[in-house]
């Protein structure tokens, strides 16, 4: 079966400090890979998407950048974080080529940005 | 065009009863309609989904409506139980490479005994 991995669970880290969150699928191969962020009260804002190794689309530009190095593991990184970056971070995955599947997430990350 | 719009925000019903979230989409292009449920510090799970060539889908005590002329749907919960309150979103999709999901903003439901 498929399970998603997304570590870690909690992070507090200060302002100006890096950041790099890792997502890793097992029991798929091809995934479409995604990162959403979901603010305090907030909806599910997808950030970036990824449908191969090395190609990466991001939805929203910011402070954020992703990177897929290997075909089953997806990374969220950043340079320098903002008080605005606060919030909890989904990772998901979905069958490539195998349109309108379901979309699996983890069980997030929740970034405290102090 | 890419939106999804949901209301109510939160919404509170009493046990059995029926829970109602809507939500409305413009591009006509969006072919894959689910709604996910999340509970606290978990991430969101599929619930239920729906393509546009039927008005409506029921699984167990969740059903979906498809208003394809209105660009509507909706999540209906019936005889509401406590282990239902929950953060629900809707979302949309197009048939493609990408298939991303675009998500509606959430109702967080709260269903008293």
């Amino acid at each position: 079966s498929q399970t998603i991995h997304q570590w870690p669970a909690t992070l507090v880290q200060p302002v100006g400090s890096p950041l790099s969150l890792e997502c890793t699928v097992e029991g798929t191969s091809n995934p479409n890979l995604y990162w959403y962020r979901q603010a305090a009260g907030r909806g599910l804002q997808l950030l970036f998407y990824s449908v191969g190794i090395g190609q990466i689309s991001s939805e929203v530009p910011q402070n954020l950048s992703a990177s897929r190095p290997q075909d089953r593991q997806f990374i969220l990184s950043s340079k320098k974080l903002l008080l605005s970056d606060s919030g909890f971070y989904l990772c998901a995955w979905r069958g490539g080529r195998l349109y309108n599947s379901p979309l699996h997430f983890g069980n997030g990350t929740r970034l405290t940005v102090t | 065009q890419q939106q999804v719009k949901q209301s109510p925000q939160s919404l509170i019903v009493q046990k059995g009863g029926i829970s109602i979230i809507n939500c409305a989409y413009e591009n006509t292009a969006f072919d894959y309609f689910p709604w996910y449920q999340q509970f606290p510090g978990k991430g969101p799970a599929l619930l239920i989904a729906i393509r546009p060539d039927v008005s409506e889908k029921k699984e167990g005590r969740f059903t979906i409506s498809f208003n394809k002329s209105a660009k509507q749907f909706s999540l209906h919960i019936m005889d509401s139980q406590p282990g239902d309150s929950a953060t629900y979103f809707c979302a949309a999709s197009i048939e493609d490479i990408t298939d991303k999901l675009i998500f509606g903003t959430g109702t967080r439901l709260q269903v008293f005994p």
